[in-house]
């Protein structure tokens, strides 16, 4: 079946620094996401990318964060400079329709961002 | 505002019993999607179960299925024969069509299968 692919699996970063996540949604989804979920708290809606562009994207999507398809395969999202706060696991996740269908989200296992 | 509440932060249950976690839901839009996630401790979101608002029937989905009470905003998932490895956090999760195409989830349920 396929799958939702996240690289890489954990990620230990200085403060200040770049950090790139990256994703390789299922070959014929159309729609992408990235989503937080920080330690023993509920997953968050960060971005949703379609068609090149961004669609949505929450408050914590500040001018730190930024995403990009750079190819036909691959989606990132880049925090630019780290902060504590930024550690938490992200997740990638792809989907067939938008919002008036019914398919799901389909989820990547994850990057844990570790901030030191 | 929408917003979804799972009540039980942790559940356990007998291995081969049924068991119920709850999810409920605030919203005015009459046009959703209600999904249902589980998070084993390794980490990963596998989707469960899908429920629309519209929908006449409960969903089912082998032992998943969808007790959907849209009078009192209510999608609790109930798992049959529950088995060890159904040991995980289950979160709902909703996606409101007019706010977007997000999902907005609830704080999640650790539910732990004694054998």
């Amino acid at each position: 079946e396929p799958e939702v692919t996240q690289t890489p699996s954990h990620q230990v970063t200085q403060m200040g620094q770049e950090v790139i996540l990256r994703c390789v949604p299922i070959s014929n989804h159309l729609y992408f996401y990235w989503y937080r979920q920080i330690l023993g708290q509920k997953v968050e809606f960060l971005v949703s990318f379609y068609n090149n562009e961004i669609s949505e994207k929450s408050e914590i999507f500040d001018d730190q964060f930024s995403v990009e398809r750079p190819d036909g395969s691959n989606f990132t999202l880049k925090i630019r400079s780290t902060k504590l706060e930024d550690s938490a696991m992200y997740f990638c996740a792809s989907s067939e329709g938008g919002q008036r269908s019914n398919q799901p989200q389909h989820f990547g296992d994850g990057t844990r961002l570790s901030i030191l | 505002a929408q917003k979804i509440t799972q009540t039980q932060p942790g559940m356990f249950v007998q291995e081969k019993e049924a068991v119920t976690l709850d999810c409920t839901y605030d919203t005015s839009d009459p046009s959703y999607g209600l999904f249902w996630y589980k998070q084993p401790s390794s980490g990963e979101m596998i989707f469960l179960i899908y429920q629309g608002s519209y929908d006449q029937q409960n969903a089912t989905e082998g032992r998943y299925s969808l007790n959907f009470q849209k009078a009192r905003k209510s999608a609790n998932l109930v798992i049959s024969a529950s088995q060890l490895g159904d040991s995980a956090m289950y979160f709902c999760a909703m996606r409101f069509p007019n706010a977007g195409n997000m999902l907005t989830f609830g704080g999640g349920t650790r539910l732990m299968v004694k054998p």
